[in-house]
């Protein structure tokens, strides 16, 4: 069972058009995270958000951590060709060692 | 650049051979964590380090895994016995272990292929 659930789990959009990718989970998090990985490489932090509610702003990219700090979103404003990736949210499990539990990874193609 | 190195990037070899892998943390970070992420999937935590001791294990490190960090400093993953189930990438991670908000950066990983 995947204990946090990402969707869409593949989008492909138009250079200039916006989206929203979602991370849902019925377990609370003491923190979310959410990373960009290439192919080959490693998760590159993008944004950790810690508090119900917050909000945080990257250049066009918007994350925002639910109210019971059960679900995020990323949402991205005039998409371009550079962002395209495979995104993660991870959670920080409240109870143990802060280890990650990760989606599945949203894969991202803007075309141009 | 100080950040989360790996060795080797990649590796190949035969099913049935030993391979060893190793993770150098970020200078300051007291905490290390293994991650093992197959084609299509997030990464799943397989161990966790605070300092030199070994603090948790999931179920999905067999009794053919070991991993160390002998001086607190850099790591060890090590499969005996590789099966080619063992195919995947192994991600190496550091944190302060500051509670609440930690946050968790990553090595660019080793890719183990087993034939």
């Amino acid at each position: 069972t995947q204990l946090l659930e990402q969707s869409p789990q593949f989008l492909s959009i138009q250079e200039g058009e916006n989206l929203t990718v979602y991370c849902n989970s019925s377990s609370v998090f003491s923190s979310l995270q959410w990373y960009r990985q290439e192919p080959g490489e490693g998760p590159v932090l993008l944004v950790t958000v810690v508090t119900g509610g917050e909000v945080k702003k990257l250049k066009r990219l918007t994350f925002q951590f639910g109210d019971a700090r059960k679900d995020s979103s990323l949402h991205i404003t005039a998409a371009q060709p550079g962002d395209t990736g495979l995104y993660l949210c991870a959670g920080g499990l409240i109870q143990g060692a802060q280890k990650l539990v990760f989606g599945q990874g949203t894969r991202l193609t803007i075309n141009p | 650049d100080t950040g989360v190195s790996q060795d080797p990037r990649h590796k190949i070899t035969k099913r049935g051979q030993n391979v060893t892998f190793r993770c150098d943390p970020i200078s300051e970070h007291n905490r290390l964590y293994w991650y093992r992420q197959t084609l299509g999937q997030g990464p799943e935590f397989l161990t966790y380090f605070q300092n030199e001791a070994q603090l948790e294990k999931s179920r999905l490190l067999s009794d053919r895994f070991s991993a160390e960090r002998p001086k607190g400093s850099f790591s060890t993953l090590e499969i005996q016995r590789t099966e080619q189930g063992d195919s995947a990438m192994y991600l190496c991670a550091s944190s302060l272990g500051v509670a609440g908000g930690e946050t968790q950066y990553f090595g660019p990983g080793t890719r183990l292929l087993v034939l």
